[in-house]
């Protein structure tokens, strides 16, 4: 399996809502990545996590809560949005040490639309 | 890291050879030159990468210039399918254990016509 899954592909939520976007790979990377993608721009990293402990955080607000329950499970779970938090949310995972630089894999992403 | 400069758009003709240029003149010698591209609406897709050498994959190739300051990314024969954003991204590989970022620049929209 060289894929990273994620869901749902879709996800429409009102500014009040709480909801969790899920990744997952089998790839046995023990690194995994959050990153958010505006509308005609370049990916923006959010979070890092390394064997299952966060260990970057770009100064992202606190309605975005990041987790990672083991090392084949990523979510993000949202509350209390706002419509400028639409956008394409990608997981990506990569290997640790000297695999790392193999590069990242990339799921295909959340569209998500706060409304 | 260091930055990378890409034009803004290419167009080049389907089985022709794309070759999509990234300048990086202050790239410092433990970085490596990374390429990676975005079919729309898709999740970006690691193609190569490279230090000094030039490099071959059953995607295309990675030529870097002696001095390391610029780099061409090759596909020998674009097909329609190669049309996306081409990012270049130059990036020191650091045995943190902790996971390094992974910084997107702009890139290069590449569209490929019959």
């Amino acid at each position: 399996d060289t894929e990273v899954t994620q869901t749902p592909k879709h996800l429409v939520m009102g500014m009040t809502n709480k909801k969790s976007l899920k990744c997952e790979q089998h790839m046995g990377h023990r690194a995994m990545y959050w990153y958010k993608q505006k509308a005609k721009k370049p990916p923006e990293l959010m979070f890092v996590y390394s064997y299952e402990k966060l260990s970057i955080n770009e100064s992202v607000p606190s309605r975005f809560s990041p987790e990672c329950p083991n090392s084949s499970l990523l979510n993000l779970h949202l509350h209390a949005l706002q419509p400028e938090d639409s956008a394409l949310y990608l997981c990506a995972s990569s290997p640790l040490g000297k695999g790392e630089i193999y590069g990242y894999t990339f799921g295909s992403g959340t569209r998500l639309t706060v409304v | 890291d260091a930055k990378t400069t890409q034009p803004t758009s290419m167009d080049c003709a389907e089985g022709r050879a794309a070759n999509l240029p990234c300048n990086h003149s202050t790239i410092s010698g433990n970085e490596y030159v990374y390429w990676y591209r975005q079919i729309h609406s898709q999740g970006p897709q690691y193609i190569i990468h490279g230090l000094k050498n030039n490099e071959t994959n059953e995607m295309a190739s990675l030529i870097i210039t002696e001095d390391r300051k610029s780099s061409t990314l090759i596909l020998p024969h674009a097909t329609l399918r190669d049309t996306a954003v081409y990012y270049c991204i130059v990036r020191d590989y650091i045995l943190t254990g902790g996971g390094n970022k992974l910084t997107f620049g702009t890139g290069t929209q590449l569209k490929v016509e019959l």
